[in-house]
């Protein structure tokens, strides 16, 4: 199986701050990887598919990046509603392994 | 509106069985790939497995915790999606959410979900 696995576990950023989250692939999985918000008690809520395209509604301060094996999930200007818990989830075979999660806390 | 709404959990013994259901709205169903995803208490997302649509063949695939013990379903007549769990064990112990998998036209991935429904199981 294809294993995930994202840095930092927990991250400590402020208001305005510029925030990546990295996500690391065991193989290559082209760039079927979506990233995911979740805060406590909710569902998950997808940000970017394919690697790099935003879904309609996600505001553009999220942005993704990266193919192969190595991807980036970038906020370029933190805002309060955004510290949450952040997934990475590969898609490319019959499986669907999830990151650790990157829990964004408030510095 | 999409809509995805889970029912079924509760409290059960180890060992045994439970249903967990998912009623899908606002969208075609039976040309959806869906999905059961799993979160234990205080940890992270676990995806459980999936089922492609019958013009794909209705395959299923499951991670390895639960190959053998779990079957994902789905009636497309009604709209549902079933999940069901035999030889339950206390670490299945989590919130199990439904959602869309990968949608073939857009290549998105988990673009809508349900709202969870926890499922304990005690000794």
């Amino acid at each position: 199986d294809i294993q995930m696995t994202q840095s930092p576990s927990t991250l400590s950023a402020s208001v305005g701050d510029r925030v990546t989250i990295t996500c690391r692939a065991s193989q290559s999985i082209s760039s079927w990887l979506a990233w995911y918000q979740q805060k406590p008690g909710k569902a998950p809520n997808l940000l970017i598919y394919k690697a790099s395209s935003l879904q309609s509604g996600v505001p553009s301060r999220f942005s993704g990046s990266g193919s192969g094996t190595e991807f980036t999930l970038t906020i370029t200007s933190l805002q309060p509603d955004d510290f949450a818990t952040y997934y990475c989830q590969h898609y490319l075979d019959s499986s669907r392994t999830f990151g650790q999660g990157t829990k964004v806390e408030i510095k | 509106e999409v809509q995805l709404v889970e029912s079924g959990g509760g409290l059960v013994k180890a060992g045994g069985s439970l249903r967990l259901s998912c009623a899908a709205s606002g969208f075609t169903f039976s040309n959806a790939w869906m999905g059961w995803v799993r979160q234990s208490p205080g940890k992270g997302l676990e995806w459980v497995g999936r089922i492609t649509t019958t013009t794909y063949g209705g395959i299923r695939d499951y991670a390895t915790p639960v190959k053998d013990r779990f079957t994902i379903s789905r009636d497309d007549s009604k709209n549902t999606l079933y999940l069901q769990m035999n030889s339950l064990k206390i670490e299945d112990t989590a919130v199990y959410f439904c959602s869309t998998d990968w949608e073939e036209y857009s290549g998105r991935q988990g673009a809508y979900w349900g709202q969870g429904t926890l499922v304990t199981v005690s000794s």
